[in-house]
């Protein structure tokens, strides 16, 4: 059974637009969330991670996120797009102490 | 501060060949992770280091896969015989415990022709 979908697999912006990239979990208790960047050639940083306490948990370079239990949805936005956001996204969940990823987002910020 | 450090890069084999991927993790990080990542996909645990001790090697195929971290520190993740379907990109990652957040090295880009 999946644990993480992202969805859209690639998502195209304006430089300046907000950013919205899209994840789903499935989980029968609370979970931890996360995202992960991942630019070209390097490995995954974490952004931001939702474990408990406050819902709209704020990460590095301007991203946040909102975790949302009546949608199972932990969406990752940022209200004005830089030119040095395209990368791979990642969404995680915890699932029986390991760390499952979604399949990725590829973020392309147009000029 | 040193981060995750992976080596080779890069590694192109013929099928059938060995291969040997290295990892050294941030001093002081007792829990260590061996991840693979296909193209386009999202990044799957082969097996979780606890200091020396194996705590999950569940999802490694152990016909081909094998690893070790003998001393609790570095570790090997070792493929005999690549086939065709490992080429990927092998992911070390080491936390300060099994809670922790997970530092990634730039992984090791594995061609098999």
């Amino acid at each position: 059974a999946q644990s993480v979908t992202q969805l859209g697999s690639h998502v195209s912006v304006s430089e300046g637009a907000l950013v919205l990239l899209r994840c789903n979990y499935s989980s029968s208790v609370p979970p931890y969330l996360f995202w992960y960047v991942q630019y070209p050639n390097q490995g995954l940083q974490l952004l931001l991670k939702y474990t408990t306490g406050a819902t709209l948990v704020k990460g590095i370079n301007g991203f946040e996120a909102e975790f949302k239990k009546s949608e199972t949805s932990f969406h990752l936005t940022k209200p004005s797009a830089h030119m040095s956001d395209a990368a791979e996204y990642f969404c995680a969940v915890t699932k029986l102490n390991k760390l499952v990823f979604g399949a990725g987002t590829i973020l392309r910020v147009k000029s | 501060e040193a981060g995750v450090v992976q080596s080779p890069r890069y590694k192109i084999i013929e099928k059938k060949q060995p291969v040997a991927f290295w990892c050294n993790p941030i001093s002081g990080h007792n829990t260590l992770y061996w991840y693979l990542q296909n193209l386009g996909q999202g990044p799957e645990l082969l097996i979780r280091y606890e200091n020396e001790e194996a705590v999950d090697d569940s999802q490694l195929p152990k016909d081909r896969f094998s690893a070790e971290r003998l001393k609790g520190v570095d570790s090997t993740l070792k493929i005999q015989p690549a086939e065709l379907g490992d080429s990927a990109v092998y992911l070390c990652a080491s936390s300060l415990g099994p809670h922790g957040e997970l530092f990634f090295g730039e992984g090791s880009r594995l061609t098999v022709l």
